[in-house]
């Protein structure tokens, strides 16, 4: 059962545009919501996160935009710079009983173009 | 604190070896994950630890795969024998307890093994 499903797939956005991706979960019990940036070479590093008693929040030019009756959460990229090509990963977890048992969505590759 | 240090970081293999890998926890973590990454199968995770005792290995393929962590410092990942399908990045990750706050994996840089 694929329990966490990302879109899209892939991304091109110009300097300075926005840049949204998409996560759709299954498990109601997850009640984290992180998303990873993975840049090539190197390993996936913690973003940005969500808890499910906030609909929104914001880090910079990083939203993460959560709606829980819908079941998904999206992360908002705005004014996107070259610099934010990469892999983004959604990886939504719950504390009880899997705790630390992050479920890792396919994954969206940014390109920035200049 | 260095983070989280794998080795090697490169490791070509024929099919059949035996390949060991090497993983070094950031020092506190109580907690240990392996994953491995393919362009086929993204991000899976293979097995996690609590205090160096494995809770969950649900994600080791099969039992050509085996994990250790001796101590609190310290984690192998073993394939023996290796295949060519077992090519792919690993990487190890650790982590605090959780808090009432923010949960975070740190990864480290992964090593690239090549199985011919």
């Amino acid at each position: 059962q694929q329990q966490v499903k990302q879109s899209p797939q892939s991304l091109i956005v110009q300097k300075g545009g926005i840049s949204i991706i998409n996560c759709a979960y299954e498990n109601t019990a997850f009640d984290y919501f992180p998303w990873y940036q993975q840049f090539p070479g190197k390993g996936p590093a913690l973003l940005i996160a969500i808890r499910p008693d906030v609909s929104e929040k914001k880090e910079g030019r990083f939203t993460i935009s959560f709606n829980k009756s819908a079941k998904q959460f999206s992360l908002h990229i705005m004014d996107s710079q070259p610099g934010d090509s990469a892999t983004y990963f959604c990886a939504p977890t719950d504390h009880d009983p899997s705790w630390g048992k992050l479920q890792f969505g396919a994954g969206t590759q940014v390109v920035v173009t200049p | 604190d260095a983070g989280v240090i794998q080795s090697p970081r490169h490791e070509v293999t024929e099919m059949g070896q035996e390949v060991t890998l090497r993983c070094k926890p950031i020092s506190g973590h109580d907690y240990l994950f392996w994953y491995r990454q393919t362009m086929m199968r993204g991000l899976e995770l293979l097995i996690y630890f609590n205090n160096n005792v494995p809770i969950d290995d649900s994600g080791m393929p099969e039992d050509r795969f085996s994990a250790k962590m001796p101590n609190a410092s310290f984690s192998t990942l073993k394939i023996q024998p290796s295949e060519p399908r077992d090519s792919a990045v690993y990487f190890c990750a650790s982590s605090p307890s959780p808090g009432g706050g923010e949960y975070e994996q740190y990864f480290g840089p992964g090593t690239r093994l090549t199985v011919t």
